[in-house]
């Protein structure tokens, strides 16, 4: 399985700022996916970020709040802006096995990150 | 969409007892079935998984059981050890194919917070 690595690992923000979470990935990966989970809650999905092509994003998810590039097929990062306590979460950068291009569902996760905002 | 439900939320053992975990969900579509353990501070990790073609898979002192009919798979850890204590999370994959692309999407269940007492 791929080697994901996240970053920062954690971090407390103040309120109306903005902060980048990268994700690296140690081989090229078709799709990516960032997840949220909420202090002792399951994992939402946010988007589907796919190289060279725009976000894919849930309900209730919005580009403007997360921003997320996709310059290539390692790195991705997603933007959480304009901060409110209640984005005071677990951000999880996600990578799909593929099986000749094909969807398998087994998608393997990053450490996370753990941001709290004041 | 997919609907994931999984009992208990919370799950206390004595070491060496059996634990299960139940999840249903509700796109009989659905036909992939992963479990993920999370411990404290890290990334969910998958741990097995079942896909619809199958009615049981075990792997050591863990294994799943899927039965499509009624739409419900469960979990089941014997001869449980101190470090199985996590939260571990079911989800179901629903194969989504816009425009010919091979994609799909994972939906948790809410989580079960095992653990397992010395």
């Amino acid at each position: 399985s791929a080697v994901i690595s996240q970053k920062p690992s954690r971090d407390i923000c103040q309120r109306g700022t903005s902060l980048t979470i990268q994700c690296q990935v140690d081989s090229q990966v078709t799709m990516m996916f960032w997840y949220r989970q909420q202090p002792g809650q399951s994992l939402t999905l946010i988007a589907t970020a796919n190289q060279g092509s725009e976000a894919t994003y849930e309900s209730g998810f919005v580009i403007d709040k997360f921003p997320i590039s996709r310059p290539n097929l390692t790195f991705s990062t997603l933007t959480v802006s304009n901060m409110s306590p209640e984005d005071s979460s677990i951000y999880l950068c996600s990578v799909e096995e593929r099986d000749r291009d094909r969807s398998t569902g087994e998608l393997f996760f990053g450490e996370g990150s753990r941001l709290t905002v004041l | 969409g997919e609907n994931v439900e999984q009992h208990p939320s919370t799950l206390s053992v004595q070491e060496g007892d059996s634990a299960v975990i139940k999840c249903t969900y509700s796109d009989s579509a659905s036909n992939y079935f992963p479990w993920y353990k999370q411990e404290l501070g890290k990334g969910p990790q998958l741990i097995i998984d079942i896909r619809s073609n199958v009615g049981e898979k075990k792997d050591q002192r863990i294994a799943v059981t899927l039965n499509k009919t009624a739409k419900h798979f469960s979990l089941h850890i014997t001869e449980t050890q101190p470090e199985d204590s996590a939260v571990y999370f079911c989800a179901a994959y629903t194969p989504v194919l816009p425009g010919g692309t091979s994609y799909g999407k994972l939906t948790f269940g809410q989580g079960t917070i095992l653990t397992v007492h010395p």
